[in-house]
C-alpha cells in the first residue's frame, strides 16, 4: 500500500495569516501518461464527514473558497490556506488514488493561534 | 443535490456481523459514472477505505478487510450495503458511505453524515 504521511500533525495560525501543511507519499502518485497527480485533500470538522476540497492535487472542488490551494507533484504536496478564517478550523486529510487500496494521511489539525 | 444516508445498528456484539445500508437520494445509484464506497474512521483516528461497488454489482475491497467484508447493491431501492463479519472492538468506528468519481478507488465527492458503530458485549 502507498503510505501517506502528513506534517505537521497540528499547527496554530493567527486569523488572516497563511497556513500551509504537507503530505508525502511513499511512492510517486504522478501518472506519467497524463501528467496528473492522483492526490486529493479533504477538510473534516468535528462531528462531520470529510469534505472534498482539492483533487488532481490542485483542482478546487466546486464551491470551495479560492483561499484553498493545492500544489506539488510526485511525492510531495502542500495544501495552503492563504488567509485563515475561523471556519477553517478542522482536520485536513490527503488521499492518494494512484493505486488501490486508496489510502489517507493521518491528518493535520489546524487551529487558531 | 445528491444525498447519502447510512443506517443500521449502533451496537454490535463481538464475533457477530455488522450490517449497514446506505440510501442514495436525489440521484440514481445506477448512474454509470460513479462507484459507491464505504469508509470508516475509528474514534480519534484517520480514514480507512473498506471497499466499493458499481451499480452492476462489481465489488472491490481493501485487502486488509477482504476476508470479512461483503458489499452489495439493490438498484431497485437505490441502496448499497456493507456487511462485516467476525467483528472485534477494533471495528468500532464511524462508518461513512460515499460516492467515488469515475473509478472505484478515486476521490469521493459526496459523503453521508456517518453512523457510529460500537462493538461491545
Amino acid at each position: 500500500d502507498i503510505v501517506m504521511t502528513q506534517s505537521p500533525d497540528s499547527l496554530a495560525v493567527s486569523l488572516g495569516e497563511r497556513a500551509a501543511f504537507n503530505c508525502k507519499s511513499s511512492q510517486s502518485v504522478l501518472y506519467s501518461s497524463n501528467n496528473k497527480n492522483y492526490l486529493a485533500w479533504y477538510q473534516q470538522k468535528p462531528g462531520q464527514p470529510p469534505k472534498l476540497l482539492i483533487y488532481w492535487a490542485s483542482t478546487r472542488e466546486s464551491g470551495v473558497p479560492d483561499r484553498f490551494s493545492g500544489s506539488g507533484s510526485g511525492t510531495d504536496f502542500t495544501l495552503t490556506i492563504s488567509s485563515l478564517q475561523a471556519d477553517d478550523v478542522a482536520v485536513y486529510y490527503c488521499q492518494q488514488y494512484y493505486d488501490t487500496p486508496t489510502t489517507f494521511g493521518q491528518g493535520t489539525k489546524v487551529e487558531i493561534k | 443535490q445528491l444525498q447519502l444516508r447510512e443506517s443500521g445498528p449502533g451496537l454490535v456484539k463481538p464475533s457477530e456481523t455488522l450490517s449497514l445500508t446506505c440510501t442514495v437520494s436525489a440521484g440514481s445509484i445506477s448512474d454509470n459514472t460513479y462507484y459507491w464506497g464505504w469508509i470508516r474512521q475509528p474514534p480519534g483516528k484517520g480514514l480507512e477505505w473498506i471497499g466499493s461497488i458499481y451499480f452492476s454489482g462489481n465489488t472491490y475491497y481493501n485487502p486488509s478487510l477482504k476476508s470479512r467484508v461483503t458489499i452489495s447493491v439493490d438498484t431497485s431501492k437505490n441502496q448499497f450495503s456493507l456487511k462485516l463479519n467476525s467483528v472485534t472492538a477494533a471495528d468500532t468506528a464511524v462508518y461513512y458511505c460515499a460516492r467515488h468519481q469515475k473509478i472505484y478507488y478515486y476521490y469521493m465527492d459526496v459523503w453521508g453524515k456517518g453512523t457510529t458503530v460500537t462493538v461491545s458485549s
